[in-house]
């Protein structure tokens, strides 16, 4: 059972244009989100997150959006650069355990 | 400040042996996760452990799967008997006491031939 969903396994971007990455989930119980960035070969790199008392949180070029009666959040990285291709993996957690749940990923492609 | 550390990097292993890896977590982190991702899925949780304690093991197999953190060392992920369906990703992760964040380590590839 997939509790969180990454439903669009890839995305292409000009350079300098806006990214967004969606992420849906299931499980009211959840209130701690993460977003991670992930290279071929190498481990997810966490990136920035948001808990459930917050509708938006912002580092940098890269702000998360929370949308809890939708039980949806998304990333927006502005303006994309082409070292932002990469796999990025949306995970959720309830607070009564440290368990994550990861989403299967979107593939972004930032073209110059 | 060192990463999380996972060692060896690439593991072949022959069906029925076993399959050790390691995990050193970040320098100050006590908690420990491990997660395995398969061809074309994301991470899935297996394991949450503490110093000499298992927390939350809900997403292990039941059998030929083990995990340990000793007061002194690496984690360990153990896999007895090895099969084809095993071959995967195995990524360990940290964390500080009292945050929710993850820090993960760069994955062992195991296959399994």
């Amino acid at each position: 059972d997939q509790q969180v969903k990454q439903n669009s396994p890839s995305l292409s971007v000009q350079e300098g244009r806006i990214s967004i990455l969606n992420c849906d989930y299931t499980n009211s119980m959840f209130d701690y989100f993460l977003w991670y960035k992930k290279y071929p070969a190498e481990g997810p790199t966490f990136l920035i997150s948001i808990s459930s008392i917050k509708d938006k949180n912002e580092d940098g070029r890269f702000t998360v959006f929370l949308n809890k009666s939708a039980k949806h959040l998304s990333l927006h990285i502005v303006p994309s650069q082409p070292g932002d291709s990469a796999v990025y993996f949306c995970a959720a957690s309830a607070n009564t355990g440290n368990q994550f749940y990861f989403g299967t990923g979107t593939s972004l492609t930032v073209i110059p | 400040n060192a990463g999380v550390m996972q060692n060896p990097r690439h593991l072949v292993r022959r069906r029925g042996q076993e399959a050790r890896l390691r995990c050193s977590p970040m320098k100050g982190h006590s908690h420990v996760y491990w997660y395995r991702q398969l061809p074309e899925e994301g991470l899935k949780f297996m394991v949450y452990l503490q110093k000499e304690n298992i927390i939350d093991e809900s997403g292990m197999p039941k059998e030929r799967f083990s995990a340990e953190f000793p007061k002194e060392g690496p984690s360990i992920l153990r896999i007895q008997q090895v099969v084809r369906g095993d071959s995967a990703a195995y990524f360990c992760a940290s964390s500080p006491v009292g945050r929710y964040e993850q820090y993960f380590g760069p994955g062992t590839r195991l296959t399994v031939t």
